[in-house]
């Protein structure tokens, strides 16, 4: 089966930085990849979805990067905030409709 | 629109008993997924619906788990007889058919096991 890896480790940022979060894949790539943010106490809110051939997508301060070679996805938030302090999901699709999520990395932006 | 609902919030039961756990998606998704998640780890894949018929259950631990979804409008999954290890959170996420659609997601069903 498919195993998604992402830092288990919290990262911790400084306000005003850019976040640099890391998914990797094993096995064969996916169709696509979702990145998703989670509150506590609340399920995963959808953010952005990077296609097996787009190499970047962005959206506002967002962007993700998709690279089959290394089979890795990054996603970057630009000029963090606080208000950005989640865990953020990544989410690849491999058979139809379905998603496997890894566990997610916490994301902490101090002020 | 509503968004996906779940219901209960939160549910605390002894070994040996019987939960349901209720999920309505958002009105016209033909999707409905299952997963869940137990402490410090990903959130897995149980199931997933298209409309009232099951479309892959390959996630479902054992047949003490049992999800329906009449009418392809809302689903329950029900765990009978519940055990420790299936204390977790239990999430309900739906979408539209498109397959890039993105999954809207419930705030999950919090089932503490004792």
């Amino acid at each position: 089966s498919q195993k998604i890896e992402q830092n288990s480790e919290a990262l911790n940022i400084q306000e005003g930085k850019t976040a640099t979060l890391t998914c990797n894949y094993t096995n064969y790539s996916p169709a696509y990849l979702q990145w998703y943010r989670q509150d506590p106490g609340r399920g995963p809110v959808f953010l952005l979805l990077i296609r097996e051939n787009e190499k970047e997508k962005r959206k506002e301060r967002l962007k993700v990067t998709f690279d089959t070679t290394l089979k890795q996805s990054l996603f970057h938030i630009t000029a963090s905030q606080p208000a950005d302090s989640a865990t953020y999901l990544c989410a690849p699709l491999y058979n139809f409709n379905k998603f496997y999520f890894g566990s997610g990395t916490k994301l902490n932006v101090k002020p | 629109e509503a968004g996906v609902t779940q219901f209960p919030s939160h549910s605390v039961i002894e070994k040996g008993q019987t939960v349901t756990l209720r999920c309505d998606p958002i009105s016209g998704h033909d999707n409905l997924y299952w997963y869940r998640r137990v402490m410090g780890k990903e959130i897995k894949f149980l199931l997933h619906f298209v409309k009232e018929s099951k479309q892959d259950e390959s996630g479902m631990p054992n047949n003490r788990f049992l999800a329906e979804r009449t009418g392809g409008t809302y689903s329950t999954l029900k765990v009978q007889p519940a055990e420790l290890e299936d204390s977790g959170v239990y999430f309900c996420a739906s979408s539209q058919r498109q397959q890039t659609a993105p999954l809207h997601f419930g705030n999950g069903t919090r089932l503490t096991v004792t």
